[in-house]
């Protein structure tokens, strides 16, 4: 099945640093989707991706469908983006299975 | 306008017992999933639901069932508990079974199986 890779594992950032994270799927894959996991273990949207580039405040992501990568950037962070990032979506072939990757642990201290 | 919504939030059982968590979404979406997170790691799909009447395994079913009560409704059931099931249990919705649609996830149902 479809691998997807997530890097860095961790990151440890000041606050007002940027950063930028990344996804690698190892097959085509659509309805790409990014999330926040919060410390109280909340799943929040964040992106809804397959392809192009959108921005939210200070959070844009890009996907690159056809190089099968994704980047989620963090501008000016706050100590409130602290939590696991994670990049998911689902093969051509099997809509439904939405696999996600083993995530990006993001603390961001004042 | 809920979303989806997770019954309970937190549960404990006894190895042996039977459970069944519930997920209700208010959207009118078509499709429906049951996930589960262990430490550290990404979700898992235990079961999906892609309509209302139909049901289908994901990539770790063993030990659960599902019930697609209406549209609404999709619950899990665990009936004989084992301690390997402890985890984290997330629901989503999504809202039609083509492609182009983003999944909506509930707040979790965190078990604890001693």
């Amino acid at each position: 099945g479809i691998q997807v890779e997530q890097s860095p594992p961790d990151l440890i950032l000041q606050e007002g640093a940027n950063s930028t994270l990344r996804c690698n799927f190892s097959d085509s894959v659509n309805n790409l989707q990014w999330f926040h996991q919060n410390p109280w273990g909340q799943l929040i949207n964040l992106f809804y991706i397959p392809s192009g580039t959108k921005q939210n405040g200070r959070l844009s992501a890009t996907t690159v469908a056809t190089e099968r990568y994704s980047l989620l950037y963090i501008s000016s962070s706050q100590t409130t983006d602290s939590g696991v990032y994670f990049c998911a979506g689902t093969m051509n072939t099997g809509f439904q299975k939405l696999v996600f990757g083993t995530g990006t642990r993001l603390l961001v201290s004042p | 306008n809920a979303g989806v919504t997770q019954t309970p939030k937190f549960q404990v059982l006894k190895t042996g017992q039977s459970m069944t968590l519930q997920c209700a979404q208010d959207m009118n979406h078509n499709s429906m999933y049951w996930y589960r997170q262990d430490p550290g790691m990404g979700l898992r799909l235990i079961y999906y639901s892609a309509s209302e009447g139909t049901t289908d395994k994901g990539e770790v079913p063993n030990g659960y069932n599902v019930s697609r009560l209406n549209k609404r409704e999709f619950s899990l059931r665990l009936e004989s508990a084992a301690p390997s099931q402890t985890s984290v249990y997330f629901c989503a919705s999504r809202g039609w079974t083509g492609r182009g649609q983003p999944q909506h996830f509930g707040d979790g149902t965190r078990l604890s199986i001693l």
